[in-house]
């Protein structure tokens, strides 16, 4: 059973730089495993931001973007809103099949 | 613009089958290079992906749920739709339907969801 990992939570101050990441239980997560990323807030349903590592929708917002650090996904937000306090969740694609992450939390305070 | 909408029954009787349908409206289900996808979330936890069918109805499940999960197409009716079999209360949770543009586009839209709860 391949497992995503997230931070559970994470806390960033309003106009501050956070960095959430994204591991995969096979190893190394590369560029080959598409990762998207999604923003959820509560009682809505997810919102695509990044999809293939790095690539933003047309209403992504600036200050998010998508990379690979040290071995995993990553996303960063710069210059943080208070908006931005909701839930992210990866995506890897592993074959045919999708796995999601478990989430982090990201309460902006 | 794209949207998808979830239909169906809130409430299922355990050992029942659960059927919701995911209504897409902005784009056609037939012009192909989209994987029509199923995902829900359990009270308060994390996204599960259940499943995908291509407009041609090849499909593709989540191995921990393949033996339950059927995903069809109508594309006469430009809906898809899901089926899970013996139903328990741990099914309970919201469903969401979501076109997944392929690994280089990825994940872009969704519907708002819609709860099932499975209980006598």
């Amino acid at each position: 059973q391949t497992v995503v990992t997230q931070e559970p939570s994470l806390t960033v101050s309003p106009g501050g730089t956070v960095t959430l990441t994204c591991a995969s239980s096979t190893g190394a997560v590369t560029s080959g495993y598409y990762p998207n990323w999604f923003q959820q807030k509560p009682g809505q349903a997810p919102r695509a931001l990044i999809y293939s590592t790095s690539n933003k929708h047309s209403w992504t917002p600036a200050r998010f973007s998508g990379s690979l650090l040290g071995g995993k996904a990553a996303l960063t937000l710069s210059g943080v809103q208070p908006e931005d306090e909701a839930e992210y969740y990866c995506l890897l694609y592993y074959g045919g099949a999708v796995v999601f992450g478990g989430g982090t939390k990201l309460t902006v305070l | 613009q794209v949207q998808l909408q979830e239909s169906g029954p809130g409430l299922v009787k355990p050992s029942q089958t659960l059927s919701l349908t995911c209504t897409v409206s902005g784009g056609s289900i037939s012009s192909g290079g989209y994987y029509w996808s199923w995902i829900r979330q359990h009270p308060g936890k994390g996204l599960e992906w259940i499943g995908y069918i291509y407009y041609s109805g090849s499909t593709y499940y989540n191995p921990s749920l393949k033996s339950r999960v059927t995903i069809s197409v109508d594309t006469s009716k430009n809906q898809f739709s899901l089926k899970l079999s013996s139903v328990t209360a741990a099914d309970t949770a919201v469903y969401y339907c979501a076109r997944d543009a392929g690994r280089l586009r990825g994940f872009d839209y969704w519907g708002q969801g819609t709860l099932v709860t499975v209980s006598s």
